[in-house]
């Protein structure tokens, strides 16, 4: 069981706007930044986000990310095919000194 | 380009060890610190631990479930980093990820390398 809960699924229509939720407590989200990640089988993972909408070049605007207390989300607008993937949030946890993460949601483009 | 390209994974036995390797290209390994994450069958990602770079110490941490069996080494002339795994669990059964940077943040990651133990 994962420290951070993130619901196992997610879907949309293109163009639509998306959210993805991750559910931590006050030792991980609620005190530190959190990052997003795009995960596809057999490949490897892809960083998208950090903190307050710090992407790497590549990533396109339409990936956002909020927080509030000890809740975080991913949101991605205009949903394109190319967007069907498992999302995972992460973020550092003071107590167990070191980074947690939560289960994953996979988002489904219908 | 950044490149991270682990190697090593494979069958094992209960018991086993195993070394996997992470070759990088593409940044200046020297400074960064490196990380490995897995990710068991049906479970989401699990940080396995990490090093600091040689001019922070070279330093490192470990999840608690791979504690004492574990053992993160780097080599900064072959831009290497390494994840020698002892007294191998079923449980260790997973995809290993090797990661530049520590903490909640990788900027880039490999494509991992399958490590299976069962007897």
């Amino acid at each position: 069981q994962s420290v951070l809960t993130q619901p196992p699924s997610a879907s949309g229509t293109p163009g639509q706007r998306v959210t993805i939720s991750c559910s931590g407590s006050s030792s991980n989200i609620g005190s530190n930044a959190v990052s997003w990640y795009q995960l596809l089988p057999g490949m490897a993972p892809k960083f998208l986000i950090y903190g307050n909408n710090d992407r790497p070049s590549g990533v396109p605007d339409r990936f956002s990310a909020s927080k509030s207390g000890t809740s975080a989300s991913l949101a991605i607008s205009e949903l394109q095919s190319e967007d069907e993937a498992e999302y995972s949030c992460a973020a550092w946890d003071d107590s167990l000194q070191g980074p947690v993460f939560g289960g994953g949601t996979w988002l489904t483009v219908l | 380009e950044v490149q991270l390209v682990e190697s090593g994974g494979g069958l094992i036995e209960p018991g086993g060890s195993l070394r996997l390797s992470c070759v990088t290209s593409g940044f200046t390994f020297t400074n960064a610190w490196m990380s490995w994450v897995r990710r068991a069958p049906g479970k989401g990602l699990e940080w396995v631990g990490r090093i600091k770079s040689e001019s922070d110490g070279a330093t490192t941490a470990y999840a608690a479930p791979v504690k004492g069996r574990f053992t993160i080494l780097r080599d900064d002339s072959k831009n290497t980093v390494y994840l020698q795994m002892n007294s191998l669990k079923i449980e260790d059964t997973a995809v290993y990820f090797c990661g530049n940077r520590g903490g909640s943040r990788i900027d880039n990651w490999g494509q991992g390398a399958l490590v299976t133990v069962s007897s």
